[in-house]
């Protein structure tokens, strides 16, 4: 049973450029978290999708978006990429239920030059 | 909007000491949860609390949940070599899943 599988594991953009982070769930989860955690802070939350749709987001500005799909995978956009966007971003699925578990990918190291 | 502050940063302790990390909720929680990132790597669930006063153990590791659900702490007795990294807690501030993750303590272990 794979766990969260995240593409690519390392990525470098100019700024200004638009980069996608791909991410697969569990198998059998169907809500997927993304998380930008900068070097030496905790996870920040990003936003959160169920059935295809954001359900919740934190405190990051529109160029963040993000996409569903049925199969519950998921992306993540960041256009005008500023260099405070490098960063670890971390996909985590879990099922929908507000007492269970999150299970982290093991990221996407973005660096923006 | 809802903050969470762990204490200390930074610990560095001798292999077989005891170890333990708090944590401060400005807002009460449903429920806190407790992960450990390793250098390098993810967050990794370590356990879930719900119940105001909760205790759980595994093996060397004790988490308590407070009584108001605002706070919550990790004690890691004996630690050893394997128990390095860093260890978040996570609060859920209601029945919504948006896991708010507190600053993080780092754990060095040296013998």
């Amino acid at each position: 049973d794979a766990g969260v599988t995240q593409s690519p594991t390392h990525l470098i953009k100019t700024r200004g450029q638009q980069v996608t982070l791909r991410c697969s769930p569990k198998s059998g989860h169907d809500t997927v978290s993304w998380y930008q955690q900068a070097l030496g802070q905790g996870p920040q939350f990003i936003f959160q999708y169920y059935e295809e749709e954001e359900r919740q987001r934190g405190n990051f500005p529109d160029r963040f978006s993000g996409h569903q799909f049925p199969n519950y995978s998921s992306e993540l956009n960041v256009n005008a990429l500023l260099l405070g966007d490098s960063a670890l971003y971390l996909c985590a699925s879990s099922f929908d239920r507000w007492d269970t578990e999150a299970f982290f990918g093991q990221g996407t190291r973005l660096t923006v030059v | 909007g809802q903050q969470v502050m762990q204490i200390p940063q930074y610990q560095h302790v001798q292999e077989g000491e005891d170890f333990t990390t708090y944590c401060n909720s400005s807002t009460t929680l449903s429920n806190i949860q407790w992960y450990k990132q390793r250098p390098g790597g993810h967050p990794v669930f370590l356990i879930q609390l719900v119940k105001s006063g909760e205790v759980k153990k595994q093996k060397r590791l004790t988490f308590q949940f407070g009584e108001a659900k605002k706070n919550s702490s990790l004690h890691i007795t004996a630690t050893q070599t394997t128990d390095v990294g860093t260890y978040f807690c996570a609060g859920l501030p209601g029945t919504a899943s948006k896991l708010t993750f507190g600053t993080g303590t780092r754990l060095q272990v040296t013998l």
